[in-house]
């Protein structure tokens, strides 16, 4: 069965390192999104893709970076994390705009 | 002004109830509207889409749109404690070419 899949599902980091969460779709959608769920805030988006090497930006993308070299993955990268990006992040797909996103388990970041 | 607002609750409801969750956004041109339910510490999964002014039924979920009041709704009658959950609204924007959720309802289904 096609799925979406992340990893790790828990990170624990320091502040100032460069940390990575992949996601892994075998849907074959075009579409792929990065979401942080912050009590309070519901789900922001942070970046998302609408195709191989097309990356935007969200509502909250400072200090995260994502890039889509084929249809299956767009792996999130902090490149200093900070206390603030301790939350919980979701990756999502969909077939195209306006369709259906699916989303991943999650993975749980603690910044220290 | 957020674009997509929900009442945060929490809304509680007896087994059997029906419950009833309100959404309203900003974007007159917004194209399609989502229900999603999520559970606590697991991911969101639809529960239904609505994309034409009216109703739409899917089981014991109907979702209601009124694009020129611009208010979207689901209904959950014979509410079960298993609905017991968020529920978050989300409304696409083909302007903005995003999906925009709101902050979500939690609702309590009594036994």
């Amino acid at each position: 069965d096609a799925e979406i899949t992340q990893s790790p599902r828990h990170k624990i980091t320091e502040t100032g390192r460069q940390v990575t969460l992949a996601c892994h779709q075998t849907w074959n959608h075009n579409n792929m999104f990065w979401y942080r769920q912050d009590l309070g805030h519901g789900l922001r988006l942070i970046h998302y893709s609408y195709g191989v090497q097309d990356t935007n930006k969200g509502e909250v993308s400072d200090g995260y970076s994502v890039s889509r070299s084929n249809t299956e993955d767009l792996p999130l990268t902090l490149e200093s994390a900070a206390s603030s990006q301790t939350s919980v992040y979701f990756c999502a797909s969909s077939r195209s705009e306006g369709n259906t996103q699916y989303f991943g388990p999650g993975t749980r970041l603690t910044v220290l | 002004q957020k674009e997509v607002e929900q009442n945060s609750g929490p809304l509680s409801v007896p087994e059997g109830a029906i419950a009833s969750l309100n959404c309203t956004y900003s974007d007159r041109g917004s194209q399609s509207f989502f229900w999603y339910r999520q559970y606590s510490g697991k991911s969101p999964e639809l529960i239904m889409f609505i994309y034409s002014n009216g109703d739409k039924e899917d089981g014991r979920f109907t979702a209601q749109l009124n694009k020129a009041s611009q208010y979207v709704s689901l209904l959950i009658r014979d509410s079960q404690p298993s609905d017991s959950a968020t529920y978050l609204c989300a409304v696409f924007s083909g302007s903005a070419r995003q999906l925009t959720f709101g902050s979500g309802t939690q609702l309590t289904v009594l036994p």
